[in-house]
């Protein structure tokens, strides 16, 4: 059965470094986001991409934010200067199209930042 | 605004009992529903879910009901078994894709 794979599984970095969250969503898939999950929390949106753009945001996804599909098959999560607030599991999330609203979540990303 | 919520914050079951999950949502827009299930250190993995102009739906062992009137959303498990101890999620759906989740209710299944 396909499904959404992330890499890695776990990321340190220290404050202030940027990040690169990676994730190769279900092919065929047409819509794209990004989710994140602090600790003891709800999931909470950040980001939906279809057609190589930005669908839809949250007001987390701030200037720090980017969201990338460098090729067919990757989609990228981008924080260029890590708060220790960032810390939380970022997930990455597809679906199919036009019609289909059933998200596909990938295992997760945990990022700790000290 | 739009804000999901849930009644429990955990729920013990014997095995072999039924269980329900039950959630709350504010946003009369809502036209999807979406229960997952998420155990620790994994993604949140599909249940089931249900479009707005249902208000019944069933999978293997599991059911959904939605109620419009009073923006109320439970899941029904079947027959609890162990391996589904888990964090249960429900999600709508509004205007645009993303999905708003609920803060989750961990299910406890006792032997």
């Amino acid at each position: 059965e396909p499904e959404v794979t992330q890499t890695p599984s776990h990321q340190v970095t220290q404050m202030g470094q940027e990040v690169i969250l990676r994730c190769v969503p279900i092919s065929n898939h047409l819509y794209f986001y990004w989710y994140r999950q602090i600790l003891g929390q709800k999931v909470e949106f950040l980001v939906s991409f279809y057609n190589n753009e930005i669908s839809e945001k949250s007001e987390i996804f701030d200037d720090q934010f980017s969201v990338e599909r460098p090729d067919g098959s990757n989609f990228t999560l981008k924080i260029r200067s890590t708060k220790l607030e960032d810390s939380a599991m970022y997930f990455c999330a597809s679906r199919p199209g036009q019609g289909i609203y059933e998200q596909y979540f990938g295992p997760g990303t945990r990022l700790t930042v000290t | 605004g739009e804000s999901v919520g849930l009644h429990l914050p955990t729920l013990s079951v014997q095995e072999g009992d039924n269980s329900i999950i039950n959630c709350a949502y504010s946003n009369s827009a809502s036209d999807y529903f979406i229960w997952y299930k998420q155990e620790s250190g994994k993604g949140p993995q599909f249940i089931i879910d249900i479009r707005s102009n249902m208000d019944k739906r069933q999978g293997q062992r599991v059911t959904v009901l939605l109620n419009k009137t009073v923006k109320h959303l439970s899941l029904q498990i079947a027959a609890t078994q162990p391996g589904d101890s888990a964090v249960y999620f429900c999600a709508l759906k509004a205007a645009g894709n993303k999905l708003t989740f609920g803060g989750g209710t961990r299910v406890l299944v006792k032997p």
